[in-house]
């Protein structure tokens, strides 16, 4: 089966650090993504991972653990511009389509 | 990153009409679309996968000849809503993926409204 777990709502303030989990359960494993969704527009792509540990793009960063079937998004120096959706996703095997968690929705306040 | 376009960006159009959206992968090629759907507030919900060159693989509960979908190419795919109902307005995402990072790419989204 497949499932991907991540919680609904986060709040964060401007200038702070938050971490956003996900869980994820498939069939074998072909790779992580972590997406970015503004209301009213399509997601764009953040990251994708494959090896456990960390991966840092300048304020964004995504870990991965597969043994434990976990990741998470860690976005630092908040950003008013930083609230959206954040879609954690795989792939159920190679060459399939990604599924999607429901997404997490971070608020960033002043 | 790479690009994909998705056109028109929206429309508004009349019960029981067609309507056409176009997805293009522009630097890269595709030879996977994937069709989403998002209604407001709720996560992005597949639709179809279009395969360049063979028939699309729908999901259950999408209508095949409700949703046509048409990949003639490694950089596009189209998807038709036949006999648009008002209950067929909705988000309308595109994706690609991209044959040699494995990633896929999103296009901005066609915003259907039917009256």
């Amino acid at each position: 089966g497949q499932n991907i777990d991540q919680p609904t709502e986060m709040t964060a303030t401007e200038g702070a650090i938050v971490q956003i989990n996900c869980t994820y359960q498939t069939s074998g494993f072909n790779g992580l993504f972590w997406y970015q969704q503004h209301a009213g527009e399509a997601p764009t792509f953040l990251s994708y991972n494959v090896l456990d540990g960390l991966e840092e793009k300048g304020r964004f960063s995504s870990f991965l653990s597969r043994s434990k079937g976990y990741s998470y998004l860690l976005l630092k120096e908040l950003q008013m511009k930083d609230s959206a959706s954040y879609l954690c996703a795989a792939p159920f095997s190679g060459n399939t389509p990604l599924v999607f968690g429901k997404g997490t929705r971070l608020s960033v306040i002043a | 990153g790479a690009v994909v376009s998705q056109h028109p960006s929206w429309v508004i159009c009349k019960s029981g009409t067609s309507v056409k959206i176009e997805c293009r992968s522009l630097d890269f090629q595709a030879t996977t679309m994937f069709w989403y759907r998002q209604f407001p507030k709720q996560s992005l919900m597949l639709m179809a996968t279009s395969n360049e060159g063979s028939k699309a693989t729908y999901e259950q509960g999408v209508e095949k000849d409700k949703f046509l979908i048409n990949h003639a190419s490694l950089t596009l795919s189209t998807l038709t809503v036949t006999s648009a109902h008002p209950e067929d307005s909705s988000f309308y995402i595109c994706s690609a993926r991209d044959y040699h990072t494995d990633t896929q790419y999103f296009g901005p989204g066609t915003r259907l409204t039917v009256l």
